[in-house]
């Protein structure tokens, strides 16, 4: 069975800080896919990211970094210098390749960023 | 130019009501899922159907019926509507066979049962 715990409910930053919002995931599969999307206060459910599991590599862009570490089952999303607009609600999700899931995705609970002025 | 649209956006019903909500994806692709999120912002998989055909059940209830008609459409009927149905509804779509499992989502559709 896959699961992804994201432990930090809620988090909350002056702007021009940086923040880390945690992932952790469980699956018995060699091949997944691990994604963040965000949900800003207006609802909408926006992708951000997707990992494949054979690639460790970190990726940057712009403000946002996300660190995959298959060592710690961990997929940890920094955001540099933060701003307002990024105030959302963050899930982090997985899906397995193999069998009949059709990537289906398994969220976190998600973490509400809160950027204050 | 709409990737993932669905209608209607918001929904009030009153319990035992029979509705129905509609998906219509523009992107090309061949799976199309709905999930459900609850009022503590849960997101749960419900049904996904890849080229018409439904692949995943994710135990909900016999009253929810998803319908495909096409590769673009997947509508969510729900019969005798209850109180814990109240959720927002998200459809969503991926190209199972491009190598990327990304899924886009609609929307959403705020669901209220009184």
């Amino acid at each position: 069975a896959q699961k992804v715990t994201q432990a930090q409910t809620e988090i909350s930053v002056v702007e021009k800080e940086d923040v880390t919002l945690d992932c952790v995931y469980e699956t018995r599969d060699t091949t997944y896919y691990l994604f963040w999307y965000k949900q800003p206060p207006s609802g909408e459910l926006v992708f951000l990211i997707r990992r494949n599991s054979f690639d460790e590599q970190n990726e940057i862009s712009g403000r946002y970094s996300w660190n995959f570490q298959k060592s710690t089952s961990s997929f940890n999303f920094t955001i540099t210098a933060s701003q307002v607009v990024d105030s959302a609600v963050y899930f982090c999700a997985l899906s397995e390749a193999s069998g009949g899931s059709n990537y289906k995705l398994t969220f976190g609970k998600g973490t509400l960023l809160t950027v204050n002025p | 130019d709409t990737a993932v649209s669905q209608t209607p956006k918001y929904l009030v019903t009153q319990m035992g009501n029979d509705k129905s909500i509609k998906c219509e994806q523009n992107l090309g692709h061949d799976t199309m899922y709905w999930y459900k999120q609850d009022s503590k912002k849960f997101l749960k998989i419900m049904f996904s159907y890849n080229n018409k055909e439904l692949i995943i059940n994710e135990t909900v209830p016999n009253r929810f019926s998803p319908k495909s008609p096409d590769k673009a459409h997947l509508n969510l009927h729900i019969n005798s509507l209850e109180l814990g149905d109240s959720a927002v509804y998200f459809c969503a779509s991926s190209l199972r066979t491009s190598g990327r499992p990304e899924q886009f989502f609609g929307p959403g559709t705020r669901l209220t049962v009184l």
